[in-house]
């Protein structure tokens, strides 16, 4: 099983429309990283948190450390949020890496 | 001005033969690292440098030589490229090992073997 799972694995919305995006992690972290990946394929960081909850334009990011959880939400959701969402956390027991989720497709329909 | 960038975007060729993809980064960090995204787009660490020092080293097959000639640099060397290697690869940097560090991304390069 992987350190590091996403849920869903594909979402589809109506442009408008309130989106969550889930991550859960089994290793210990000192922070956890959420990426945007477009169709065309680059990888943007959108947030980097070790504790609470951070917000930048529509997106919003949280993390619940004694859960071992996050989550990512998107109000307003507009056609040019259609993304690959990803989760990764540095992992600080053993080989201290980041360690990624497998994504989370969002389609946001005009 | 691109911040972390790589060389090619694409590359197509044959089972067999040796390539290299190069990044450089224009940002002054002091971490560079390798990334491969899989076909089904799950991402995996290959290598991480410091400051030119090899110190992220993943089980990945002694064909694949990462070279770091200095810090904004860090290129990848892959010999008798096989069918699997099909992928696209990621270099990504950060200010220092990356702890609690954004990281930045180039375009990725995307490797096909024919």
């Amino acid at each position: 099983k992987n350190e590091v799972e996403q849920s869903p694995q594909n979402l589809t919305a109506q442009e408008g429309e309130f989106i969550t995006i889930n991550c859960s992690y089994s290793v210990g972290i000192s922070a956890l990283h959420w990426l945007q990946q477009h169709p065309g394929g680059g990888i943007v960081s959108l947030f980097m948190l070790s504790s609470g909850k951070k917000k930048h334009g529509r997106l919003i990011a949280t993390i619940n450390i004694q859960e071992k959880h996050s989550s990512l939400h998107i109000t307003a959701s507009h056609p040019r949020d259609s993304a690959v969402y990803i989760c990764a956390v540095w992992r600080i027991q053993g080989a201290q890496k980041l360690v990624f989720g497998q994504g989370t497709r969002l389609t946001i329909n005009p | 001005d691109t911040a972390v960038s790589q060389t090619p975007k694409y590359l197509v060729t044959q089972m067999g033969n040796d390539k290299s993809i190069k990044c450089e980064q224009n940002l002054g960090h002091d971490t560079m690292y390798w990334y491969k995204q899989d076909s089904k787009k799950f991402l995996k660490i290959m290598f991480s440098y410091n400051n030119k020092e090899l110190i992220i080293n993943e089980t990945v097959p002694n064909r694949f030589s990462p070279k770091s000639p200095d810090k904004a640099h860090l290129n990848l060397h892959i010999n008798s490229l096989e069918l699997g290697d099909s992928a696209v690869y990621f270099c990504a940097s950060s200010q220092d090992r990356g702890r609690n560090q954004p990281q930045h991304f180039g375009d990725g390069t995307r490797l096909s073997i024919l």
